[in-house]
């Protein structure tokens, strides 16, 4: 199975903070890879497809990059909607696999 | 308006049978991808497996953990989605949640508000 390590686990930050989120893939998976945003008691959304693909209505503050094995997703000027729980996926082989999450809190 | 619904979560005793629904609405269910992802109290996100549309052999996909004990069916006549779930552990308590899928190049974009099982006894 494909390994997705997922880094921070958590992360404090403030209002208009820029924050970086990584995900380290076990063996290549090209750009399929996803990121998504959890709030308590809710669904995960769909931030970020194909590595780097912004999905329709996410606003632009929020972007996606991959090096080899290493995806980054970026939140420029953290807003207070932001605060959330975020996951990496990888969707290039089966099992699919999320990373372990990461928790972003008001410092 | 595009929209996912589960149904059928609850209390079951380790080693029972439950069955989960879906029904979608408001976008061409058969054309999809669906998948069921589940969420352990306090936990992360696991990937449980996928039916895909029937373009594709084979139709379904599992996680190891679920393996010879769910069963992922679609009717796209009704556009619904079902998981049969047999030989329940108590590692198997998560709310299970629907989603729809393009593809794999494009995630998991529409996701249903999910359903409890709780296996205890």
């Amino acid at each position: 199975d494909i390994q997705v390590t997922q880094s921070p686990s958590f992360l404090s930050a403030s209002v208009g903070d820029t924050v970086t989120i990584t995900c380290r893939a076990s063996q290549g998976i090209y750009t399929y890879l996803a990121w998504y945003q959890q709030k308590p008691g809710n669904a995960p959304k769909l931030l970020i497809y194909a590595a780097s693909a912004l999905q329709s209505g996410v606003p632009s503050r929020f972007s996606g990059s991959a090096s080899g094995t290493e995806f980054t997703l970026t939140i420029s000027s953290l807003q207070p909607e932001d605060f959330a729980t975020y996951y990496c996926q990888q969707l290039n082989t089966y099992p699919l696999t999320f990373g372990g999450g990461t928790k972003v809190e008001v410092k | 308006d595009v929209q996912l619904v589960e149904s059928g979560g609850s209390l079951v005793q380790p080693g029972g049978s439950l069955r989960l629904s879906c029904v979608g609405s408001g976008f061409m269910f058969s054309d999809y991808y669906m998948e069921w992802v589940r969420q352990g109290p306090g936990k992360g996100l696991e990937w449980v497996g996928r039916s895909k549309n029937k373009r594709y052999s084979p139709p379904t996909e599992y996680a190891a953990s679920v393996k010879g004990r769910f069963t992922i069916s679609r009717d796209d006549s009704k556009n619904s989605l079902y998981l049969q779930m047999t030989s329940l552990k108590t590692d198997d308590t998560a709310v299970y949640f629907c989603a729809r899928s393009r593809g794999s190049y494009y995630g998991f974009d529409i996701w249903g508000q999910g359903t409890l099982v709780t296996v205890s006894s």
